[in-house]
């Protein structure tokens, strides 16, 4: 199907690590992109491609697919990462446009 | 350094005609490849995509609203302008532009790489 999920909601003890998950049939053949977006700031983008962290994007955001499943990962998750964390991607099914998911809100306790 | 800046009206009425502007800076909307695009994320915390202008004026809509969204730019004062007719109070929310390069007609890919702080639209 062309769509892209995402738990609504994960939680991170600080300093640990999280993975939050986006699953679609499109990730099979395109990897997704991830967002970052906090109230009144503008979102940004943390991941793209195969694992690209565009300038400025600590270390600690990596990313990976496996099947049909894209994660991004925060190792020693901060303060600062709590936010919400929308993925994207190409749509697979030969649609032009591209997927968007729901959401994930990450909370670091 | 690369800008993007929403504007827009205080609340809009129901039924009225939301008008958005997205003013940027650090690069110009005719430089080959350009796109910009308007999101919006709505109280259910979804974001949706809207609409997509290219470098040579082609415009793209999201299907499900397509009928009531027009986008628009002028390119000598770098500013992008959305439309969005009868408004409804599901369509308060968040309202974003951001650029991509390369193909347009995606909407969200290629990746969104910059991004606007947003302007929150309420429908009374």
């Amino acid at each position: 199907s062309s769509e892209l999920t995402q738990d609504p909601d994960v939680s991170v003890v600080l300093g640990q690590t999280v993975r939050i998950t986006c699953q679609g049939d499109s990730l099979r053949k395109f990897r997704a992109s991830w967002y970052q977006l906090k109230p009144g700031q503008a979102p940004i983008l943390v991941l793209y491609g195969k694992n690209v962290r565009p300038s400025g994007i600590p270390d600690r955001f990596s990313g990976s697919t496996s099947g049909n499943t894209g994660s991004l990962t925060i190792t020693a998750a901060q303060a600062e990462d709590e936010a919400d964390y929308f993925c994207s991607s190409r749509d697979g099914s030969g649609k032009e446009l591209g997927l968007l998911g729901g959401g994930t809100r990450v909370s670091v306790l | 350094q690369v800008t993007l800046r929403e504007s827009g009206p205080a609340p809009v009425k129901s039924t009225e005609t939301l008008t958005l502007t997205c003013s940027v800076s650090g690069f110009s909307l005719n430089t080959d490849g350009m796109c910009v695009s308007w999101l919006r994320r709505t109280p259910g915390k979804a974001l949706q995509w809207l609409a997509v202008i290219d470098y040579k004026d082609k415009k793209f809509y999201n299907p499900s609203l397509q009928t009531r969204l027009s986008i628009a730019k002028d390119a000598s004062r770098s500013q992008v302008v959305l439309t969005l007719t009868d408004m409804d109070p599901i369509d308060a929310g968040t309202y974003f532009c951001a650029r991509t390069m390369g193909y347009c007609a995606g909407g969200v890919w290629p990746p969104l790489d910059y991004w606007g702080q947003g302007i929150p639209v309420i429908v009374s």
